[in-house]
């Protein structure tokens, strides 16, 4: 079975500082996505960046950037420059067999 | 184009009364899937379908039915339902496999 893993409940990060959230996963699959999603108070579920399994190099886009260490089984999302938008529930989703999402990290962005 | 759309956006219930919830996509895509949201627990998944025609069980399936008849149209049925079964409820779709998915806004259920 997939498992992710969110170890922080509640993450906080002053506005145009870098904070990382971490996640990690256990799958037996050897082809996979992983994701970052992002949540704002507006429920709607937003894609924050994706990393191919098969691939080495680490997936960025724009002020978002994340560490995927496959021997490991972590895939942590760095945001730098974090903006007050930022502010937002952040999951954490390996797909294989099916979607599987973690618990999920609260971001605050403090002015 | 819409993207996903979910109706209605929230809905009270009481125990044992049934409902649908309506998802719809007009992404031509062939994946879709219905997620429940409870407080820390992340998504989990319900129920998927791979193509018109065909679905299976997700992680959480039990006291809801699905099908699908067309490419668009993935409505959820609660068959009786139950305070446990209050949750936020999500639709999505992606092109083809488990690979980005995009999601409907969500449905508040409240069962009382």
């Amino acid at each position: 079975a997939q498992t992710v893993t969110q170890s922080q409940p509640e993450m906080s990060v002053q506005e145009a500082e870098t904070v990382t959230l971490s996640c990690t996963y256990d799958t037996s699959e050897s082809d996979y996505y992983l994701f970052w999603y992002k949540q704002p108070p507006s429920r709607q579920m937003i894609l924050v960046i994706r990393q191919e399994a098969y691939k080495q190099q680490n997936a960025t886009e724009n002020r978002f950037s994340v560490n995927f260490q496959k021997a490991a089984k972590s895939f942590s999302l760095k945001i730098s420059d974090s903006q007050l938008g930022d502010a937002a529930m952040y999951f954490c989703a390996q797909s294989g067999s099916r979607l599987t999402f973690g618990e999920g990290t609260q971001l605050t962005v403090n002015p | 184009n819409a993207g996903v759309t979910q109706t209605p956006k929230f809905q009270v219930l009481k125990t044992g009364q049934s409902m649908t919830l309506q998802c719809a996509q007009d992404m031509n895509h062939e994946y879709m899937s219905w997620y429940r949201q409870d407080p820390g627990m992340g998504l989990r998944l319900i129920h998927y379908s791979v193509g018109a025609g065909i679905t299976d069980q997700g992680e959480v399936p039990n006291g809801y039915n699905v099908s699908r008849s067309t490419t668009e149209d993935f409505p959820l049925r609660l068959l009786s339902a139950a305070p446990s079964q209050t949750s936020v409820y999500f639709c999505a779709s992606s092109i083809g496999g488990w690979e980005t998915q995009y999601f409907g806004p969500g449905t508040r259920l409240l069962v009382l």
